[in-house]
């Protein structure tokens, strides 16, 4: 079975170019995250998808930021215009559908995509 | 929102001493509370959780305790061994209109042979 498989591991991007970060879930898992951690730092919540559909994006920068589940296929992160700043890991977790007993069920993660802005 | 606190930021303990790590929440609504352990390269792995109707959790060196009334959560390791050394991370849930996650901000876990 699988683990949350991301591609790719490393990744550099000229300033101004495009990033595109795929996560893969679970079998079976219909919940995505993604999060950003800074070397050295915690984990800061960016995007919480279902399949198809934005249920929290209150961690994603407004612009250059966008992420998506779709239907068929892996979950993207997408960083338009990339900044310096922007260098960083990029860990994508999933989870099952539903709740245990009502109280939830853990997140699983990949081992991170690395971006680097030159 | 819910707040996690998790201290210490860095610890180093002697092989075959124990480690404690311990986490505060805010939100009383949060009633699952997983602990992940990163290593080096690698995203975080979860070594053991809790949930809000158990008071304490145990796994062969690891143990988890929890009171709700005070809101915090501790990590307790046993036995440290120099394969223990990592980062760790505390997390409580909110299961209130989906599935979110607040995470601590991680302890440096220094195991010395």
């Amino acid at each position: 079975n699988a683990g949350v498989m991301q591609n790719p591991r490393h990744l550099v991007r000229r300033r101004g170019q495009e990033a595109r970060l795929r996560c893969s879930p679970m079998k079976g898992h219909s919940h995505v995250y993604w999060y950003r951690q800074l070397p050295e730092e915690g984990l800061k919540f960016m995007v919480y998808l279902q399949k198809e559909n934005i249920i929290d994006e209150s961690g994603m920068p407004k612009e250059r930021f966008s992420a998506e589940f779709p239907k068929e296929g892996p979950s993207i992160l997408r960083i338009q215009q990339v900044v310096r700043g922007d260098s960083a890991a990029y860990f994508c977790a999933s989870s099952p559908s539903g709740h245990v007993l009502g109280h939830g069920s853990p997140l699983h993660f990949g081992n991170g995509t690395r971006l680097t802005v030159t | 929102g819910e707040n996690v606190e998790q201290h210490p930021s860095t610890l180093s303990v002697q092989e075959g001493d124990s480690a404690v790590i311990k986490c505060t929440y805010s939100d009383s609504a949060s009633n699952y509370f997983p602990w992940y352990k990163q290593e080096l390269g690698k995203g975080p792995q979860l070594i053991i959780d809790i949930r809000s109707n158990v008071g304490e959790k145990k796994d062969q060196r690891i143990a988890v305790t929890l009171n709700k009334t005070a809101k915090h959560f501790s990590l307790h390791i046993t036995e440290t061994q120099p394969e223990d050394s990592a980062v760790y991370f505390c997390a409580a849930k909110v299961v209130r209109g989906g599935n979110q996650f607040y995470f601590g901000t991680g302890t440096s876990l220094t195991v010395i042979p």
